[in-house]
């Protein structure tokens, strides 16, 4: 069975530094993969996904995530983070064979001034 | 915002009553979802539906059961509240499934069973 890891349940950080969350998944088949961001009492939104193609996607607000098929990864990465960056990441995997999205257990980044 | 309502947005229930949650969309997409999302666990799949009377259980189904009698429309019961179903319920919709696409979630529903 697929599954998410998400290594970092909190990531502190300041205004303007760059920021890494990271993610890794387990799944013997292709995958597709997609980056979501909660804000306070909010449901979830899309930040950026990959399907194919280039490794380096490139998401909204500035951020982007690199595909590593050999480390199973797909970390999410800002270089200069803004104190609206504050809020909870969800890394979440689709594998091809199966109509199941299954998410990681979330990275709270809190951006302090 | 994706054309989800999810209903109630607020619940408070006593261990044992039957609850029932609502989600319904104006998009006609075929997949939906039922989650549950508690601190450190993050969001965890109850049941899904790939169409009508179609549903299959998520790795967190036991206590919960599901119905889509229409496109737009996906219920889920807690058939007995218990207190271990505290928690806030997102909804999501997805065009397709396996092709990869992105899922739309609801404002969630935030259960409290006393």
């Amino acid at each position: 069975a697929q599954s998410v890891t998400q290594l970092d349940s909190q990531v502190p950080v300041f205004e303007e530094a760059p920021v890494e969350l990271r993610c890794n998944y387990s799944s013997s088949v292709s995958v597709y993969l997609f980056w979501y961001v909660q804000y306070p009492n909010q449901g979830l939104q899309l930040l950026l996904k990959y399907l194919s193609g280039s490794t380096l996607v490139k998401g909204i607000n500035g951020f982007e995530a690199e595909f590593n098929k050999s480390q199973t990864s797909f970390h999410l990465r800002k270089p200069s983070v803004h104190i609206s960056d504050t809020a909870e990441y969800f890394c979440a995997v689709s594998v091809s064979n199966t109509d199941k999205l299954i998410f990681g257990t979330g990275t709270r980044l809190q951006v302090f001034p | 915002d994706a054309g989800i309502t999810q209903s109630p947005r607020h619940k408070v229930t006593e261990t044992g009553t039957p609850v029932t949650l609502r989600c319904h969309q104006t998009e006609n997409h075929r997949y939906m979802y039922w989650y549950r999302q508690d601190p450190g666990h993050g969001l965890r799949l109850i049941h899904y539906s790939y169409g009508v009377k179609d549903t299959d259980k998520g790795e967190v189904s036991d206590g919960y059961s599901v119905s889509r009698s229409k496109t737009e429309d996906f219920l889920l019961t807690l058939e007995s509240a218990t207190s271990s179903q505290t928690s806030v319920y997102f909804c999501a919709i997805r065009d397709r499934g396996r092709e990869g696409t992105e899922a739309f979630f609801g404002q969630g529903t935030r259960l409290t069973v006393v």
